[in-house]
């Protein structure tokens, strides 16, 4: 199984900075990944797919990249409805398997 | 729209069995297959398996084998997803999310159900 390691566990920032997160497979995953906000009592919401691919209605200020086993989602300029928990998945293996997540939080 | 929608939260005693329904609106069923993911309290997302609307093939998280079972009714465009021999160790929150079938299966989660919180106490 793959595991997913996701860092920082919490991100404090402050609105209208840079976030940036990151996710690290323990064995190469290509480009199959993506990248879910999950805001609390809601389900997870899909942001990126192929590791760089914003999904539909996805604001541009969230962008990812990597490739192989380091990946990143950077939301360039925090809104208020930004903070919440952010979980990698990869898909390259079964079982398809997610990071334990990041919780952007404000500062 | 497109959508899925479960069934509501459930409260069962250790040693029950418990089963989650999820409707699928707003696309062809057939072309989408159909996963499970849990969420216990406070934690992270756990895989679960998979199924395929079409032929009902399915595949499950190793852990889970001989205890999840996945169905689904094509006439209703509704997915199940069976949990027995429940301990409290299954307390979660169940989702169900779609992949396109032109992928293997294997395929980043677009759209989820809201959500069955499945709570197992004595």
């Amino acid at each position: 199984e793959i595991v997913m390691t996701q860092s920082p566990a919490t991100l404090s920032v402050s609105p209208g900075e840079r976030a940036t997160l990151s996710c690290r497979a323990s064995q190469s995953v290509s480009s199959n990944l993506a990248w879910y906000q999950q805001k609390p009592g809601q389900a997870p919401r899909l942001l990126i797919y192929g590791a760089s691919t914003r999904a539909t209605g996805i604001p541009a200020r969230f962008s990812g990249s990597g490739s192989g086993t380091e990946f990143t989602l950077t939301i360039s300029s925090l809104q208020s409805e930004d903070f919440a928990v952010y979980y990698c998945q990869q898909y390259n293996n079964w079982p398809l398997t997610f990071g334990q997540g990041t919780k952007v939080e404000i500062k | 729209q497109v959508q899925l929608v479960q069934s509501g939260a459930e409260v069962k005693k250790p040693g029950a069995s418990v089963k989650v329904s999820c409707k699928a609106s707003g696309y062809t069923f057939t072309s989408y297959y159909m996963h499970w993911v849990r969420q216990a309290p406070g934690q992270g997302l756990e895989w679960m398996g998979i199924i395929n609307p079409s032929g009902g093939s399915t595949s499950y998280a190793q852990k889970l084998q001989g205890r999840v079972t996945m169905t689904r009714d094509t006439s209703t465009s509704t997915v199940y997803m069976e949990l027995s021999s429940l301990r409290s160790e299954d307390t979660a929150v169940y989702y169900c999310a779609r992949v396109p079938t032109v992928t293997t299966g294997a395929y980043a989660f677009d759209i989820w159900g809201q959500g069955t919180m499945v709570t197992v106490s004595s």
